[in-house]
């Protein structure tokens, strides 16, 4: 169990348009999912939280005008990335939390998709 | 500012052998630390964690070290197996309340190669 799933694996875009990444959550319900970037040879970097039926909260320096993050169900979050260009090329990758955050454990229930590359022409 | 660094890229170890995987944090904030395990085309899945009031946690073949005063963490990988092959991240959080739950901040990751 605990299977996440990120669609679509591999995306090419021109510069100016709108990519739409979607993040599921097959086998379980996620009270939270988070959206990460990565770039080549770097770490894992959290662009914004989100919580089913509410905003997602963004981490400082990530523009939420342009990362736009909707969590309409519990097992569905999306992520498009506006207005791309080619400096937003990147590796992006989801996670899902299966409890919410009272076990006292963090992490080992964050659950990560296998990722998105997006290339910007 | 790289608060989790791994400053090796890649690892070459030969089965049977132990594999070492190191980690610093400068953020003295973090109190609970975390190793995913990467293998291609699939995301992080999680490995074992401590949390800062031990220095030690052993989970079969996998042993995490922390040193707070270092502000260092280690994985132990022994005996090492070619199965093992697989880039591996360490990860930190810092409890700050419901807010930061979850809220992982990682390094970037240690390229491991177990050879038959």
């Amino acid at each position: 169990g605990a299977v996440v799933s990120q669609h679509p694996s591999r995306v090419i875009c021109k510069s100016g348009t709108s990519v739409k990444i979607e993040c599921r959550s097959l086998d379980f319900q996620a009270t939270t999912m988070f959206w990460y970037r990565q770039f080549p040879k770097k770490s894992l970097m959290l662009m914004a939280t989100s919580n089913e039926g509410s905003k997602a909260t963004y981490e400082q320096g990530v523009e939420k005008d342009k990362f736009l993050i909707n969590h309409a169900s519990l097992t569905l979050s999306t992520l498009t990335v506006t207005s791309a260009h080619p400096e937003d090329s990147s590796f992006y990758i989801c996670s899902a939390s299966r409890d919410g955050g009272t076990s006292g454990r963090r992490g080992e229930t964050q659950y990560f998709g296998p990722g998105t590359r997006l290339l910007v022409l | 500012d790289q608060q989790v660094k791994q400053n090796s890229p890649s690892l070459s170890v030969q089965e049977g052998r132990i594999s070492i995987l190191n980690c610093d944090y400068t953020n003295s904030m973090f109190d609970y630390f975390l190793w995913y395990k990467k293998y291609p085309a699939e995301g992080p899945t999680f490995l074992i964690s401590i949390s800062s009031i031990k220095d030690k946690n052993e989970d079969g073949r996998f042993t995490v070290f922390l040193n707070k005063s270092a502000k260092h963490l280690s994985l132990h990988i022994v005996p090492s197996q070619p199965g093992d092959s697989a880039v591996y991240f360490c990860a930190a959080s810092a409890d700050a309340g419901g807010t930061s739950y979850g809220k992982l901040t990682f390094g970037q990751g240690t390229i491991l190669t177990v050879h038959p």
